[in-house]
Protein backbone atom coordinates (compact mmCIF):
# COMPACT_ATOMS: atom_id res chain seq x y z
CA UNK A 1 0.00 0.00 0.00
CA UNK A 2 1.78 3.47 -1.23
CA UNK A 3 2.09 5.86 1.92
CA UNK A 4 -0.28 8.28 0.37
CA UNK A 5 -3.53 7.87 -1.69
CA UNK A 6 -4.68 10.79 -3.94
CA UNK A 7 -7.33 9.96 -6.64
CA UNK A 8 -5.81 11.43 -9.89
CA UNK A 9 -8.96 12.47 -11.27
CA UNK A 10 -9.72 14.53 -13.53
CA UNK A 11 -12.64 15.99 -11.45
CA UNK A 12 -15.13 18.18 -13.33
CA UNK A 13 -17.75 20.56 -11.72
CA UNK A 14 -20.17 23.26 -12.57
CA UNK A 15 -18.99 26.82 -11.22
CA UNK A 16 -20.80 27.06 -7.84
CA UNK A 17 -20.51 24.02 -6.48
CA UNK A 18 -19.01 22.11 -3.58
CA UNK A 19 -16.03 20.39 -4.39
CA UNK A 20 -14.45 17.85 -1.51
CA UNK A 21 -10.98 16.46 -2.86
CA UNK A 22 -9.48 13.60 -0.13
CA UNK A 23 -5.92 11.80 0.65
CA UNK A 24 -5.58 9.00 2.53
CA UNK A 25 -2.08 7.66 4.36
CA UNK A 26 -0.96 4.70 6.18
CA UNK A 27 1.56 6.29 8.30
CA UNK A 28 -0.02 7.31 11.23
CA UNK A 29 2.88 9.04 12.61
CA UNK A 30 2.39 11.73 9.82
CA UNK A 31 1.96 15.07 11.70
CA UNK A 32 2.21 17.93 9.25
CA UNK A 33 -0.38 18.49 6.62
CA UNK A 34 -0.73 20.18 3.32
CA UNK A 35 -2.36 21.04 0.45
CA UNK A 36 -0.50 22.67 -2.63
CA UNK A 37 -2.19 24.02 -5.94
CA UNK A 38 -0.98 23.81 -8.84
CA UNK A 39 -2.09 26.02 -11.83
CA UNK A 40 -0.41 24.41 -15.60
CA UNK A 41 2.63 25.09 -16.21
CA UNK A 42 3.61 26.46 -12.63
CA UNK A 43 5.39 25.41 -9.45
CA UNK A 44 2.80 24.55 -6.59
CA UNK A 45 1.67 26.90 -4.00
CA UNK A 46 0.70 26.22 -0.70
CA UNK A 47 -2.98 26.61 -0.07
CA UNK A 48 -3.19 25.57 3.48
CA UNK A 49 -1.29 24.14 6.43
CA UNK A 50 -2.69 22.12 9.76
CA UNK A 51 -1.24 20.34 12.49
CA UNK A 52 -3.15 17.40 13.82
CA UNK A 53 -6.56 16.55 13.78
CA UNK A 54 -9.88 19.30 12.97
CA UNK A 55 -10.74 21.75 10.86
CA UNK A 56 -8.76 25.03 9.24
CA UNK A 57 -10.88 27.38 7.24
CA UNK A 58 -9.83 30.20 5.07
CA UNK A 59 -12.16 31.99 3.05
CA UNK A 60 -14.06 29.52 1.03
CA UNK A 61 -11.56 26.66 1.60
CA UNK A 62 -11.30 24.68 4.88
CA UNK A 63 -9.02 21.71 5.36
CA UNK A 64 -10.04 18.78 7.35
CA UNK A 65 -8.04 15.81 9.17
CA UNK A 66 -9.31 12.69 11.07
CA UNK A 67 -6.45 11.03 12.33
CA UNK A 68 -8.15 7.81 13.16
CA UNK A 69 -9.52 7.38 9.72
CA UNK A 70 -6.00 8.33 8.68
CA UNK A 71 -7.91 10.98 6.14
CA UNK A 72 -7.70 14.58 5.18
CA UNK A 73 -10.25 16.56 2.95
CA UNK A 74 -9.82 19.70 1.05
CA UNK A 75 -13.59 21.30 0.69
CA UNK A 76 -14.08 24.43 -1.81
CA UNK A 77 -17.22 25.97 -1.55
CA UNK A 78 -18.73 28.17 -4.20
CA UNK A 79 -16.17 27.22 -6.64
CA UNK A 80 -14.85 28.89 -9.25
CA UNK A 81 -12.76 28.62 -12.97
CA UNK A 82 -9.82 30.11 -11.48
CA UNK A 83 -9.93 26.98 -8.98
CA UNK A 84 -9.34 24.54 -11.64
CA UNK A 85 -6.00 23.59 -11.39
CA UNK A 86 -4.50 20.36 -10.06
CA UNK A 87 -4.21 19.95 -6.18
CA UNK A 88 -1.96 17.92 -4.22
CA UNK A 89 -1.62 16.60 -0.35
CA UNK A 90 1.32 16.48 1.12
CA UNK A 91 1.82 15.10 4.76
CA UNK A 92 5.07 14.70 6.67
CA UNK A 93 6.20 12.83 10.19
CA UNK A 94 9.22 12.91 12.22
CA UNK A 95 11.90 10.08 10.13
CA UNK A 96 14.10 10.14 13.41
CA UNK A 97 17.59 11.50 13.77
CA UNK A 98 16.27 15.23 13.49
CA UNK A 99 15.05 14.73 10.08
CA UNK A 100 11.04 14.82 8.52
CA UNK A 101 10.01 13.10 5.85
CA UNK A 102 7.97 14.67 3.23
CA UNK A 103 5.21 12.89 1.13
CA UNK A 104 2.96 14.28 -1.63
CA UNK A 105 0.14 12.51 -3.12
CA UNK A 106 0.17 11.97 -6.73
CA UNK A 107 -2.66 15.42 -7.19
CA UNK A 108 -6.25 15.19 -8.54
CA UNK A 109 -7.14 17.54 -11.59
CA UNK A 110 -10.09 19.78 -11.28
CA UNK A 111 -11.34 21.32 -13.59
CA UNK A 112 -14.56 24.17 -12.66
CA UNK A 113 -16.95 24.74 -15.64
CA UNK A 114 -18.62 28.41 -16.14
CA UNK B 1 7.53 38.43 -1.87
CA UNK B 2 8.83 35.74 -2.05
CA UNK B 3 10.84 34.45 -5.24
CA UNK B 4 12.24 31.14 -6.47
CA UNK B 5 13.44 31.17 -9.97
CA UNK B 6 15.23 28.52 -12.18
CA UNK B 7 17.55 29.33 -14.83
CA UNK B 8 15.31 27.84 -17.73
CA UNK B 9 11.67 27.23 -18.35
CA UNK B 10 12.22 24.77 -21.41
CA UNK B 11 15.08 22.83 -22.33
CA UNK B 12 16.41 20.57 -25.24
CA UNK B 13 19.35 18.13 -24.66
CA UNK B 14 20.62 15.51 -26.33
CA UNK B 15 21.26 11.98 -24.70
CA UNK B 16 24.51 11.95 -23.35
CA UNK B 17 24.74 15.76 -22.23
CA UNK B 18 25.95 16.89 -19.20
CA UNK B 19 22.84 19.10 -17.91
CA UNK B 20 23.07 21.83 -15.55
CA UNK B 21 19.74 23.25 -13.99
CA UNK B 22 20.28 26.49 -11.41
CA UNK B 23 18.03 27.77 -8.70
CA UNK B 24 17.98 30.48 -7.18
CA UNK B 25 15.95 31.83 -3.85
CA UNK B 26 15.88 35.23 -1.92
CA UNK B 27 14.20 34.48 1.04
CA UNK B 28 17.20 33.15 2.75
CA UNK B 29 16.35 29.41 3.60
CA UNK B 30 18.54 27.30 4.62
CA UNK B 31 16.54 24.49 2.42
CA UNK B 32 16.64 23.51 -0.99
CA UNK B 33 15.37 21.31 -3.07
CA UNK B 34 14.93 19.07 -6.14
CA UNK B 35 11.85 17.26 -7.26
CA UNK B 36 10.75 15.56 -10.48
CA UNK B 37 7.06 15.68 -11.63
CA UNK B 38 5.47 12.96 -14.23
CA UNK B 39 2.02 12.23 -15.08
CA UNK B 40 1.14 9.31 -12.44
CA UNK B 41 4.19 9.68 -10.69
CA UNK B 42 3.70 13.11 -9.24
CA UNK B 43 6.43 14.97 -7.29
CA UNK B 44 9.74 12.57 -6.35
CA UNK B 45 12.17 14.14 -4.43
CA UNK B 46 15.68 13.59 -6.22
CA UNK B 47 18.11 15.65 -3.63
CA UNK B 48 18.07 18.22 -0.94
CA UNK B 49 19.98 20.34 0.56
CA UNK B 50 19.82 21.87 4.47
CA UNK B 51 23.06 24.18 4.46
CA UNK B 52 25.52 25.67 1.97
CA UNK B 53 27.61 22.05 1.21
CA UNK B 54 25.16 19.90 2.55
CA UNK B 55 23.13 17.66 0.50
CA UNK B 56 20.77 14.60 1.24
CA UNK B 57 19.80 11.99 -1.19
CA UNK B 58 16.06 11.79 -1.82
CA UNK B 59 14.12 8.79 -2.91
CA UNK B 60 15.26 8.79 -7.00
CA UNK B 61 19.23 10.18 -6.75
CA UNK B 62 20.02 8.05 -9.12
CA UNK B 63 22.18 9.70 -12.76
CA UNK B 64 21.83 12.94 -10.74
CA UNK B 65 24.03 15.05 -8.60
CA UNK B 66 23.87 18.50 -6.91
CA UNK B 67 25.79 21.64 -5.55
CA UNK B 68 25.34 24.20 -2.96
CA UNK B 69 28.51 26.61 -3.39
CA UNK B 70 26.06 29.30 -1.88
CA UNK B 71 23.01 30.01 0.22
CA UNK B 72 20.79 31.17 -2.40
CA UNK B 73 21.89 28.89 -4.90
CA UNK B 74 21.26 24.70 -5.68
CA UNK B 75 22.06 23.26 -9.01
CA UNK B 76 20.86 20.05 -10.44
CA UNK B 77 23.20 18.08 -12.49
CA UNK B 78 22.56 15.47 -15.22
CA UNK B 79 25.91 13.80 -15.32
CA UNK B 80 24.80 12.05 -18.64
CA UNK B 81 21.10 12.97 -19.78
CA UNK B 82 19.07 9.44 -20.95
CA UNK B 83 15.66 10.06 -22.55
CA UNK B 84 13.89 8.42 -19.11
CA UNK B 85 15.29 11.56 -17.42
CA UNK B 86 12.66 13.62 -19.86
CA UNK B 87 10.53 15.07 -17.07
CA UNK B 88 9.38 19.15 -15.32
CA UNK B 89 11.97 19.76 -12.84
CA UNK B 90 10.75 21.76 -9.66
CA UNK B 91 13.15 23.12 -7.28
CA UNK B 92 11.47 24.85 -3.81
CA UNK B 93 12.82 25.99 -0.81
CA UNK B 94 12.19 26.38 2.90
CA UNK B 95 12.58 27.55 6.29
CA UNK B 96 12.48 24.14 7.83
CA UNK B 97 13.18 20.92 5.79
CA UNK B 98 10.08 19.11 5.87
CA UNK B 99 7.83 20.72 8.51
CA UNK B 100 7.30 24.47 6.91
CA UNK B 101 5.98 25.69 3.60
CA UNK B 102 7.79 24.95 0.62
CA UNK B 103 7.97 27.57 -1.81
CA UNK B 104 8.39 26.58 -5.64
CA UNK B 105 9.67 27.99 -8.75
CA UNK B 106 7.96 27.78 -12.12
CA UNK B 107 9.94 24.58 -12.91
CA UNK B 108 11.99 23.43 -15.81
CA UNK B 109 10.48 21.23 -18.46
CA UNK B 110 13.23 19.47 -19.85
CA UNK B 111 13.51 16.92 -23.00
CA UNK B 112 16.06 14.57 -23.83
CA UNK B 113 16.46 13.31 -27.17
Amino acid sequence: QKEVEQDPGPLSVPEGAIVSLNCTYSNSAFQYFMWYRQYSRKGPELLMYTYSSGNKEDGRFTAQVDKSSKYISLFIRDSQPSDSATYLCAMSAYSGAGSYQLTFGKGTKLSVIP
Amino acid sequence: DVKVTQSSRYLVKRTGEKVFLECVQDMDHENMFWYRQDPGLGLRLIYFSYDVKMKEKGDIPEGYSVSREKKERFSLILESASTNQTSMYLCASSLATFTDTQYFGPGTRLTVL
